[in-house]
């Protein structure tokens, strides 16, 4: 299947400090990346979704000026967690994909604390 | 044994025992569905998908059953291996909205495998 990487694959941050989560298509044009973040023992919530070129849309309860997210190319977008807080600890997971692709590839996730 | 996928319940089985997990789903206009196998740490990890014109499907050793009437899916396992100790999450969407609209997961189901 496709790869998607993910990095970095964790990041300890000090609490007000902004972080950086990359994910990148290796071996395909991915015109559709999705965000979600999971708590412990919890499913995937999906936290938005970017396309290539456009604004993300945001799931409703997501501040989109905390969670900034970029897809300048079809090959990576970013996540930026703005003033990171405590709460926001989680771990983060991109998913990719191109239209007509009934199938959604995985990053292998990133995981935040903040202290 | 079998367990329903609801705030992330566990279900113990003896290597070499089969495994089923159930999931079931909200959305009946939902015609593709996928079930994903998330070890600690990591993203999710495709394992096979079936969609809506089929009842049953088969990979190696793992089968997918979907009843749409009571809108239901189910993961089977056979001769469950000590590798096989994960978080299960079955994951839908439409079709037609494919590579387009992201994934909605279910609350998820771990398996522990005994040795």
């Amino acid at each position: 299947g496709a790869v998607v990487s993910q990095h970095p694959s964790w990041v300890i941050c000090k609490s007000g400090t902004s972080v950086k989560i990359e994910c990148r298509s290796l071996d395909f044009q991915a015109t559709t990346m999705f965000w979600y973040r999971q708590f412990p023992k919890q499913s995937l919530m999906l936290m938005a979704t970017s396309n290539e070129g456009s604004k993300a849309t945001y799931e409703q309860g997501v501040e989109k000026d905390k969670f900034l997210i970029n897809h300048a190319s079809l090959t990576l977008s970013t996540l930026t967690v703005t003033s990171a807080h405590p709460e926001d600890s989680s771990f983060y997971i991109c998913s990719a994909t191109n239209q007509g692709n009934t199938e959604a590839f995985f990053g292998q996730g990133t995981r935040l604390t903040v202290v | 044994g079998e367990s329903v996928g609801l705030h992330l319940p566990t279900l113990s089985v003896q290597e070499g025992d089969n495994s089923i997990i159930n999931c079931a789903y909200s959305n009946s206009a939902s015609d593709y569905f996928i079930w994903y196998k998330q070890e600690s740490g990591k993203g999710p990890q495709f394992i096979i998908d079936i969609r809506s014109n089929m009842d049953k499907r088969q990979g190696q050793r793992v089968t997918v059953l979907l009843n749409k009437t009571v809108k239901h899916l189910s993961l089977q396992i056979a001769a469950t291996q000590p590798g096989d100790s994960a978080v299960y999450f079955c994951a839908e969407n439409m079709s037609a909205d494919t590579g387009r609209r992201a994934l909605t997961f279910g609350s998820g189901t771990r398996l522990q495998v005994q040795p």
